[in-house]
């Protein structure tokens, strides 16, 4: 079977530090992605991990251990502009994504 | 350069009627995804396109559902006929040919909200 899990919701505060972690266990393996939501609008690419490690992006980063299935987004110096979902998905080797249920982060002032 | 558009954005239909959604990929894509978020669920695969060709359809629920692409350019997803259990979001998505040096990321529409009533 394929699973994805990541917590529902986050709070965090202005300027904060965040990490969204996920958990995966899935049939096939090609990379791990990370989108970002807004409400009502189209999810859009933040992060892709394929081999073990940190990746870095200007204030995002996410990390990845194959091993243990995991993978967490590192989001630095929160703003508003970031609450939003942020939806974990796993690339199978027929290229389509298997999503976890996203996790809803509120940033407060 | 346009992204993913979807058409309606939003749809209200009664059980039992048809229903088609739109999706224009971007342009010189030849993979197009077909996805779908239920009430509080995740987003879930449908099918894909490989040019005009359907690479995998496995995930579409029932025979109910219809998807085409010909021409290889936009693609329709067809529900005829519609159940209330088919009330969600539908998300088209669409990258381009696989390329060993690029992330291969998928680029998503805005989805199509279905309520069936």
């Amino acid at each position: 079977g394929q699973n994805i899990d990541q917590p529902t919701e986050m709070t965090a505060t202005e300027g904060a530090i965040v990490q969204i972690n996920c958990t995966y266990q899935t049939s096939g393996f090609n990379g791990l992605f990370w989108y970002q939501q807004h409400a009502g609008e189209a999810p859009t690419f933040l992060s892709y991990n394929v081999l073990d490690g940190l990746e870095e992006k200007g204030r995002f980063s996410s990390f990845l251990s194959r091993s243990k299935g995991y993978s967490y987004l590192l989001l630095k110096e929160l703003q508003m502009k970031d609450s939003a979902s942020y939806l974990c998905a796993v690339r199978n080797y027929g290229q389509n994504f298997v999503f976890g249920p996203g996790t809803r982060l509120s940033v407060l002032p | 350069e346009a992204g993913v558009t979807q058409f309606p954005s939003h749809s209200v239909i009664e059980k039992g009627q048809t229903v088609t959604l739109r999706c224009d990929p971007i342009s010189g894509h030849d993979n197009l995804y077909w996805y779908r978020r239920v009430m509080g669920k995740e987003i879930k695969f449908l099918l894909h396109f490989v040019k005009e060709s359907k690479q995998d359809e496995s995930g579409m629920p029932n025979n109910r559902f219809l998807a085409e692409r010909t021409g290889g350019t936009y693609s329709t997803l067809k529900v005829q006929p519609a159940e209330l259990e088919d009330s969600g979001v539908y998300f088209c998505a669409s990258s381009p040919a696989r390329d060993r040096l690029s992330y291969n990321e998928q680029f998503f529409g805005p989805g199509t909200r279905l309520t069936v009533l």
